[in-house]
Order: structure tokens, then C-alpha cells, then sequence
């Protein structure tokens, strides 16, 4: 089975552009987060999708970020316009639906995000 | 509110040898789970082991085991056999509540296998 996958790897782009940054989850998994680490600092979580409804979107940061989950299938998170406080590695994950307490996430390899 | 605490930076171990990763946790849900994840220097996110709050016996997965300790709030990463390979990030995470929506992360504990 595929995991889950993101796109770009990397992404380095100047204050004030605009990035799009792509998820696709595993196949089935209804869970869909997005989470970001900047440098030195924990893994903060910034949005949940169930299906292609949000169901927490406590952690973006202001609403220069948007995402979304078309038809419960890839989400995009869109930066505009980009700051520099932006910089991190944007992780995404999946899981099975239900109750996830104990449902591990299943994490893509991050798009590493550099605002210049 | 939940929180994780890993305090150990950096850490180094013999090749071959045990090493254990700190992490404390803080919630007041009484259902939880604990996770622990590897980051090697590729970037991917790599569960390694799970346990339940209501698991009375320590998770153990190949050569990981989690030392849970409940009233002590602490999940311990146990690897044995160190190998070069065990070098990489490791996240302490939670989430808690029947229906948890968020995972909660510690900063992270970077382990150096040593030849």
C-alpha cells in the first residue's frame, strides 16, 4: 500500500509569495492532519479533516493559511502571502477513522518550507 | 491541557548497547495513548510503538519497549541492541479523549549510535 505522500519536498520561496503545499493520504484513511515543526521546537499540530469536513482547524496560526480536502481525498495548504515566521517542515498524516486513541498516524516525509 | 516533555536534547550510545529516551506526559483525560515516532536524517515519520492507558503490560515492539509508568506520567523509550541505523529523532507523542483530534508532541530527543 502506497503511504502517505507530499508534495513538494522542499520549497524555498520570498516573503509575500505564495505556496501550495499537497497531501495525498493513504487510501481509505478518513483522518487527514496537518501538522508543522519549526527548527528546534515540537511538532504543533495545525488542522484535522475527517473525510473532507474540518473538524479542528484550532491550530493555523492567522488565516493566511488555508486548507483543503477535496472531495475526502488529497488537502492542500496554502500559504499567501508567505512570512517568515512560515519556515518549517509541514508534516502530514493520516489514520483510520474512529476513535484515535489508538490509531497511529501514518506521516508523509514532510515539505521542508524556507521563506526568504 | 496536554502537554509532552522530553528533556533530553541529544543523547549517545554505544553500538550494541541500551539506551533509554525520556518523555513525560501531562493530560487529565484518563483515556490516552502514547506513541513514539523515529525521524531519521531522510525525514519521514516512522511509528514505532504504542501504548494504551489502559494497558497494564509495557508495549514492546521487536527491540523497542515503552516503560510506561502511569502514576509517574512517564513513557520511556527503551531500544536494545543498539544499531547504527537507531540514529535519527525520536518524538515522544499523546492523544487523548475518546475522540482525540490532536496529537500532542514532545521537542524531540536526537540519538547518536556510536561504532
Amino acid at each position: 500500500e502506497a503511504g502517505v505522500t507530499q508534495f513538494p519536498s522542499h520549497s524555498v520561496i520570498e516573503k509575500g509569495q505564495t505556496v501550495t503545499l499537497r497531501c495525498d493520504p493513504i487510501s481509505g484513511h478518513d483522518n487527514l492532519y496537518w501538522y508543522r515543526r519549526v527548527m528546534g521546537k515540537e511538532i504543533k499540530f495545525l488542522l484535522h479533516f475527517v473525510k473532507e469536513s474540518k473538524q479542528d482547524e484550532s491550530g493555523m496560526p492567522n488565516n493566511r493559511f488555508l486548507a483543503e480536502r477535496t472531495g475526502g481525498t488529497y488537502s492542500t495548504l496554502k500559504v499567501q502571502p508567505a512570512e517568515l515566521e512560515d519556515s518549517g517542515v509541514y508534516f502530514c498524516a493520516s489514520s483510520t477513522g474512529g476513535a484515535i486513541f489508538d490509531s497511529p498516524l501514518h506521516f508523509g516525509n514532510g515539505t521542508r518550507l524556507t521563506v526568504t | 491541557a496536554q502537554k509532552i516533555t522530553q528533556t533530553q536534547p541529544g543523547m549517545f550510545v554505544q553500538e550494541k548497547e541500551a539506551v533509554t529516551l525520556d518523555c513525560t506526559y501531562d493530560t487529565s483525560d484518563q483515556s490516552y495513548g502514547l506513541f513514539w515516532y523515529k525521524q531519521p536524517s531522510s525525514g519521514e515519520m516512522i511509528f514505532l510503538i504504542y501504548q494504551g492507558s489502559y494497558d497494564e503490560q509495557n508495549a514492546t515492539e521487536g527491540r523497542y519497549s515503552l516503560n510506561f509508568q502511569k502514576a509517574r506520567k512517564s513513557a520511556n523509550l527503551v531500544i536494545s541492541a543498539s544499531q547504527l541505523g537507531d540514529s535519527a529523532m525520536y518524538f515522544c507523542a499523546m492523544t487523548a479523549g475518546w475522540v482525540g483530534n490532536q496529537f500532542y508532541f514532545g521537542t524531540g530527543t536526537s540519538l547518536t549510535v556510536i561504532p
